[in-house]
């Protein structure tokens, strides 16, 4: 079985560019999360689809991240335009049950 | 609002030597609680999680924690590290209300050959 896979690994973009993260969660998974872990912080959660729709997005910094996730399947996540605080990296995680799987995460870098 | 704290953010340990990484978290219901570890180039990987039932739970590769309700704690232990064990840590919790994790700040193991 595949597991949670992200896309790129690595992404370095110039302040005010746009950079679209995407996740492919664990197949048959209907839940699906977004973290973040800026650096020497904690993982913070961004948001929470079930299916196509959101659960929760209270951790959504700002209007300039967008979630979808179109079909239930594969979510993006949109950056527009990056700061330089949006650097991080990005953890997307999938559940059926109580258990979270995690993807590798995409570091983003913004200079 | 939930938070998680781990005391301890750098250990580095001889091979054989014990672990004990501390645990915190303030939340005044019903939560379940994890560890994650994250091996270097890898993904983030449970290591053990705590539901109900006995406060002591076994995890893979020799780990253990244990719940203590009355401390809000749920700190990771294994007897003996080993090289491989080199890692960072990251203690989460979730409330059975809820699905996001809140995440500690992560303990980073070096252990030394």
């Amino acid at each position: 079985e595949a597991g949670v896979t992200q896309f790129p690994s690595h992404s370095v973009i110039e302040k005010g560019q746009t950079v679209t993260l995407r996740c492919d969660p664990i197949s048959g998974h209907d839940n699906l999360y977004w973290y973040r872990r800026v650096m020497g912080k904690e993982i913070k959660f961004l948001l929470h689809f079930v299916k196509e729709s959101k659960q929760d997005e209270s951790g959504m910094p700002n209007n300039r991240f967008l979630a979808e996730r179109t079909g239930g399947t594969y979510s993006t996540l949109k950056v527009q335009p990056a700061e330089l605080e949006d650097s991080g990296v990005y953890f997307c995680a999938s559940s059926q049950g109580d258990e979270q799987y995690f993807g590798p995460g995409t570091r983003l870098t913004v200079t | 609002a939930q938070s998680v704290s781990q005391h301890n953010h750098h250990v580095i340990l001889s091979e054989a030597a014990s672990l004990e990484l501390g645990c915190n978290y303030s939340y005044g219901g019903t939560v379940n609680l994890f560890w994650y570890v994250q091996y270097p180039g890898q993904h983030l990987q449970l290591l053990l999680k705590y539901f109900s039932g006995d406060p002591l739970v076994k995890g893979i590769k020799g780990f253990e924690a244990e719940f203590i309700k009355s401390k809000f704690s749920f700190n990771l232990r294994k007897p003996s590290v080993q090289w491989s064990d080199t890692a960072e840590y990251f203690c989460a919790v979730n409330s059975n209300t809820g699905n996001q994790f809140y995440f500690g700040t992560g303990t980073s193991l070096t252990v030394i050959p």
